[in-house]
């Protein structure tokens, strides 16, 4: 059974904050992905990793960076918060056939 | 790069009767295409696919069909019941090269059984 997990669920931070958004599966799985969701704009791509070290920009990456260091692992870092951030964030992996998602995160940037 | 649009955006329905979403993708190089149950408060989760070299997917009251041509697809719930209240989202997606999987979402449907 795969399972993609993130390291919050619920997040507070202040504006200017630098925060980490960290996600884990435990499939082995090269792809993963970081979207943000918002009401009424389904689920947007922020950034994507097919292999370790390795990066694409998705459809809305200002004002983020990622990191991949490890096959398993893929952060979601903003460097420096602002209240249009606020957001649940989703992370997912993708194998073979399928793409599963994590619990996601819903940031509060005040 | 891919543009995936998704209607209605809302759609209430009674109990028992069908619901149908309609997609229609932008890349003919699009060959897989997903749907996804969202439930409030949990993660999207696959319902049911459909690759481009078949034209109707059945899987108990889900559904799903594709017209290569013109570039739509749709999924349809027959007998709906309450536990079919959701968000639900198409996706589309090509098959090659790097970033292979990278799918492209809908921007969602909310869907409302009423009992």
């Amino acid at each position: 059974d795969v399972k993609v997990t993130q390291s919050s669920r619920y997040l507070v931070k202040r504006t200017g904050e630098k925060v980490f958004l960290e996600c884990v599966q435990d499939m082995d799985h090269e792809n993963m992905f970081w979207y943000r969701q918002d009401p009424g704009l389904g689920l947007r791509l922020i950034y994507f990793s097919y292999d370790v070290k390795m990066k694409e920009k998705g459809d809305i990456p200002e004002g983020y960076s990622v990191s991949r260091e490890k096959k398993e692992r893929f952060s979601l870092i903003l460097e420096s918060a602002s209240t249009n951030q606020t957001s649940m964030y989703l992370c997912a992996s993708h194998g073979p056939v399928e793409q599963f998602f994590g619990p996601g995160t819903r940031l509060t940037v005040l | 790069g891919e543009n995936v649009e998704q209607h209605p955006s809302t759609l209430s329905v009674q109990e028992g009767d069908s619901a149908v979403i309609k997609c229609t993708y932008s890349d003919s190089a699009s060959n897989y295409f997903p749907w996804y149950k969202q439930e409030l408060g949990k993660r999207p989760q696959l319902i049911i696919d459909i690759r481009s070299n078949v034209g109707e997917k059945k899987d108990q009251r889900i559904a799903v069909t594709l017209n290569k041509t013109a570039k739509h697809f749709s999924l349809h719930i027959t007998e709906t019941q309450p536990e079919d209240s959701a968000v639900y989202f198409c996706a589309a997606r090509k098959s090659s090269g790097a970033g292979s999987y990278q799918l492209t979402f809908g921007k969602g449907t909310k869907l409302s059984v009423i009992p």
